[in-house]
């Protein structure tokens, strides 16, 4: 059964630092890795998704990157700002398609 | 497209009442999830249909959840009866096949969000 990982739960930092944030799943044979962001009260917006065959993805200041050896997923936001504050999910999609997803790290940027 | 719709976004019943959660995926999408987000236990994923058939409902935490497909437009899931622990906001997702690959991004409904009293 996949189980999904997101460390930290919370995190707060100054406006202008880069940041990484962590996302580790158990079974390593999946077929992508998808990052969502989640504002207060709103629905899931999809940022970034990797298939199992690559190893990161990057629009604007986002990275996403990929190691299904050791069931990890990094997402790398550059020069953050006050609205990139929101919940940041990850989601592992599976061989039985299913999609599971981690609880999700709650960003606050700081102006 | 106007992405996957949901409806109605909120409800407020009684205890004991029938709920029914509606769900329109994006035209062309053959995979929906129905997944119900709480505070505590984050993002589960209750059941999914690929091609309108059901795969797996292991998420389905009793079975007075229940839902259906029935066509590639449209879904529900009913709660029969409300319990105030149903409290949540539920999401419906769509995904689609790319030639090559087994479903890949998916899409998500503003949700739904349930309260009991």
């Amino acid at each position: 059964k996949q189980e999904v990982t997101q460390i930290p739960a919370a995190l707060s930092v100054p406006e202008g630092e880069n940041l990484v944030l962590n996302c580790s799943f158990t079974d390593s044979a999946i077929y992508n890795l998808q990052w969502f962001r989640q504002d207060p009260g709103k629905g899931l917006t999809s940022l970034l998704l990797i298939q199992s065959s690559q190893r990161e993805q990057t629009s604007g200041r986002l990275n996403a990157s990929l190691d299904k050896s050791s069931g990890r997923s990094t997402l790398y936001i550059a020069a953050s700002q006050p609205g990139d504050s929101a919940t940041y999910l990850c989601a592992a999609g599976g061989r039985d398609d299913k999609i599971i997803f981690g609880k999700g790290t709650r960003l606050h940027i700081l102006p | 497209d106007a992405g996957v719709i949901q409806s109605p976004r909120h409800e407020v019943t009684e205890m004991g009442q029938e709920v029914t959660l509606r769900c329109k995926p994006i035209s062309g999408h053959n995979s929906l999830f129905w997944y119900r987000q709480t505070m505590m236990r984050g993002l589960e994923l209750l059941i999914y249909f690929n091609n309108n058939v059901p795969i797996d409902d292991s998420g389905m935490p009793e079975d007075r959840f229940s839902a259906k497909m029935p066509n590639a437009s449209f879904s529900t899931l009913k709660i029969q009866p409300s319990e105030p622990r149903d409290s949540a906001v539920y999401f419906c997702a769509s995904s689609y096949p790319v030639q090559g690959l087994r479903n890949t991004e998916a899409f998500f409904g503003q949700g739904t969000r349930l309260t009991v009293v």
